[in-house]
């Protein structure tokens, strides 16, 4: 089954605040998603990336960068976190990128923005 | 702008029992439907896929699609403790590359 590691689990950071959430999957997928999790919204796509250099924009992009260095790793950037940010944050892969392809979800991250 | 609105929010079923998660669609590209089951703790794991019209059984679940209806549900016979989950329907578009957008979840709890 498809690997996907998120680190760190838990953050906590003050508003303003720099933060980088990290994802690797291992299993040479082309496609790398971030998403936001929060109730009464489901998951919500913030970035995704199909190859290392690559970045396109998702649907809640504000207040986030992203930047997939090669084809394992995945990083989000919130340069000046803020409280609205506080949220549980996936990470998922897909060998393909239509959506007929399974996604694969990481164990998440947990972010709180004081 | 696709709306995907899943029903009940919750849902407390037997074990044993059948539960029935719902979910319908807004826009009539659409073309490619999951379902996404999550355990406390854990990320989102795919369940089922259903892309044609009618029924699909995989299991103690099986997925029904109707695209005429913008409906898309799952049901789960002889429900275990173990399925006790956030439940989540995920819809994507014909075409090129496209997202899935997905619907805010039913929570299932199966009660021994």
């Amino acid at each position: 089954e498809a690997a996907v590691t998120q680190s760190p689990r838990n953050k906590v950071t003050v508003t303003g605040g720099n933060v980088t959430l990290s994802c690797r999957q291992t299993n040479s997928h082309n496609y790398m998603y971030w998403y936001r999790q929060d109730t009464g919204h489901g998951l919500r796509l913030i970035h995704y990336s199909y190859g290392a250099g690559n970045l396109q924009i998702g649907d809640v992009p504000d207040g986030y960068k992203a930047t997939r260095t090669t084809q394992e790793d995945f990083f989000l950037l919130l340069e000046l976190a803020s409280p609205s940010q506080t949220s549980l944050y996936f990470c998922a892969s897909s060998v393909g990128g239509g959506n007929y392809a399974e996604q694969f979800f990481g164990p998440g991250t947990r972010l709180t923005v004081l | 702008q696709q709306k995907v609105q899943q029903s009940p929010e919750s849902l407390i079923v037997p074990e044993g029992g059948m539960a029935s998660l719902n979910c319908t669609f807004s826009d009539r590209n659409s073309q490619y439907f999951w379902w996404y089951r999550q355990h406390s703790g854990e990320g989102p794991k795919a369940l089922m896929s259903i892309f044609s019209n009618g029924d699909k059984k995989e299991g103690r679940f099986t997925a029904h699609l109707n695209k005429a209806s913008l409906y898309v549900s799952l049901h789960i016979k002889d429900s275990q403790p173990s399925d006790s989950a956030l439940y989540f329907c995920a819809v994507g578009l014909s075409g090129s590359f496209n997202k899935l957008t997905f619907g805010a979840g039913t929570r299932l709890a199966v009660c021994p």
